[in-house]
This record gives structure tokens, C-alpha cells and sequence, in this order.
């Protein structure tokens, strides 16, 4: 079973350019996170999506930041006019459709750097 | 989601046991401790969970006490390759599900 993917792993862009961070969850999973890591920070929580549903944008920035989880292909963490404080790692995790289970795990990709110029 | 307190880091020998303690005294009856790793910027890594039995896996082993207010992470045989930090996380299973709150976690060194 492959797990979580996320493309670019790394990605370089300019002030004012928008970047595209694409995550692949785990075969059968339908619930997807996104969290941000600043350099020498802790992770933090952005955005939670299910299939063609955003569950909680909490720890979202207000402006220039959007996800997707569309029916069909990756979920999409999309930063508009980039600025020089939106370079960090974006992990995505996965988890599964709840079973009736007690518990769910999430499962994490290997990260976009995006650095911003 | 309750809120959990790690020692900053922590040192440990090659193939000694390595014991991650972790307290969380305000944790509800429907909340599960998960432990989390992250190794050098790499994304994080699941270890282990439980509720309040003790739980074992081949990566690791979790020891929650009968009152659940603490926890221990055990890795019972630490490798160089152990080096990470480790988070203890507190959320509530079932149906609710969501962000993982992390915090600053515990760094553990392991040295030859």
C-alpha cells in the first residue's frame, strides 16, 4: 500500500506567484488534513476536507490560502500572492472513512518546502 | 482537546530502553493518546495509540496509567536512528474527527 504522497516536495517561488501543493492520500482513505511547519516552529493545523467537503478551516489564513479534496484526484492547498512568511513545510495526512471504529489514525505524507523568494 | 506536558528533550544509549513520559491530567474518558515521532523535518510518523489498556506494536510499546492523568512511550531497544522528536498528543476517537494538536514534543538523542 503506498502511502500518503504530496508533490512538489519541494517548490521555489517568487513574492506575488501562487503556489499548488498537491497531496494523494492513502488508498481508501477519504479524510485529509493539512498542516503548515515554520522554520523552527511546532506543526500547526490548517484545514480538514473530505471528499467535495471542507469539515474545518480553523487554522486557516483568512486571505490568499484555499484547499479542494475534489471527487476525483489529489487535494489541492493553493497559496495565492506568495509572500517571504508563507515558507514552510505543508505536510498532508490521511486517514480513513470511520468504520464504527473507537479510533482513527492519520497518516502523513513527506512534506512540500516551499521556499518563497 | 486535553493539553500535554513533555519534558524538552531527553538523552538515551544505544540499546537501552528509551521511556517518553508524557502527563495529561485533564484528559476526558472519550480521549485517546496518541504518540507521534518526527524525524529531522521528515514528515511525522505515527507510533502507537490507546484509551487506557496498555498497547504494544513492533515499533514501540504504550503504558498508560489506571488513572489515564499520564503515559509512557517505551521503546524498548533505542537505535541512532530513534533520534526524533516525539509528540503526545491527546484527542478524542470515534466519531469526531480532526486537527491533531501538537505540541513542542520531547526531543530524544540517542547516543552511541
Amino acid at each position: 500500500n503506498a502511502g500518503v504522497m504530496q508533490n512538489p516536495r519541494h517548490l521555489v517561488r517568487r513574492r506575488g506567484q501562487e503556489a499548488r501543493l498537491r497531496c494523494s492520500p492513502m488508498k481508501g482513505h477519504s479524510h485529509v488534513y493539512w498542516y503548515r511547519q515554520l522554520p523552527e516552529e511546532g506543526l500547526k493545523f490548517m484545514v480538514y476536507l473530505q471528499k467535495e467537503n471542507i469539515i474545518d478551516e480553523s487554522g486557516m489564513p483568512k486571505e490568499r490560502f484555499s484547499a479542494e479534496f475534489p471527487k476525483e484526484g489529489p487535494s489541492i492547498l493553493r497559496i495565492q500572492q506568495v509572500v517571504r512568511g508563507d515558507s514552510a513545510a505543508y505536510f498532508c495526512a490521511s486517514s480513513p472513512r470511520y468504520s464504527g471504529s473507537w479510533s482513527d489514525t492519520q497518516y502523513f505524507g513527506p512534506g512540500t518546502r516551499l521556499t518563497v523568494l | 482537546d486535553a493539553k500535554t506536558t513533555q519534558p524538552p528533550s531527553m538523552d538515551c544509549a544505544e540499546g537501552r530502553a528509551a521511556n517518553l513520559p508524557c502527563n495529561h491530567s485533564t484528559i476526558s474518558g472519550n480521549e485517546y493518546v496518541y504518540w507521534y515521532r518526527q524525524i529531522h523535518s521528515q514528515g511525522p510518523q505515527y507510533i502507537i495509540h490507546g484509551l487506557k489498556n496498555n498497547e504494544t506494536n513492533e515499533m514501540a510499546s504504550l503504558i498508560i496509567t489506571e488513572d489515564r492523568k499520564s503515559s509512557t512511550l517505551i521503546l524498548p531497544h533505542a537505535t541512532l536512528r530513534d533520534t526524533a522528536v516525539y509528540y503526545c498528543i491527546v484527542r478524542v476517537g470515534g466519531t469526531s474527527y480532526g486537527k491533531l494538536t501538537f505540541g513542542q514534543g520531547t526531543i530524544l538523542t540517542v547516543h552511541p
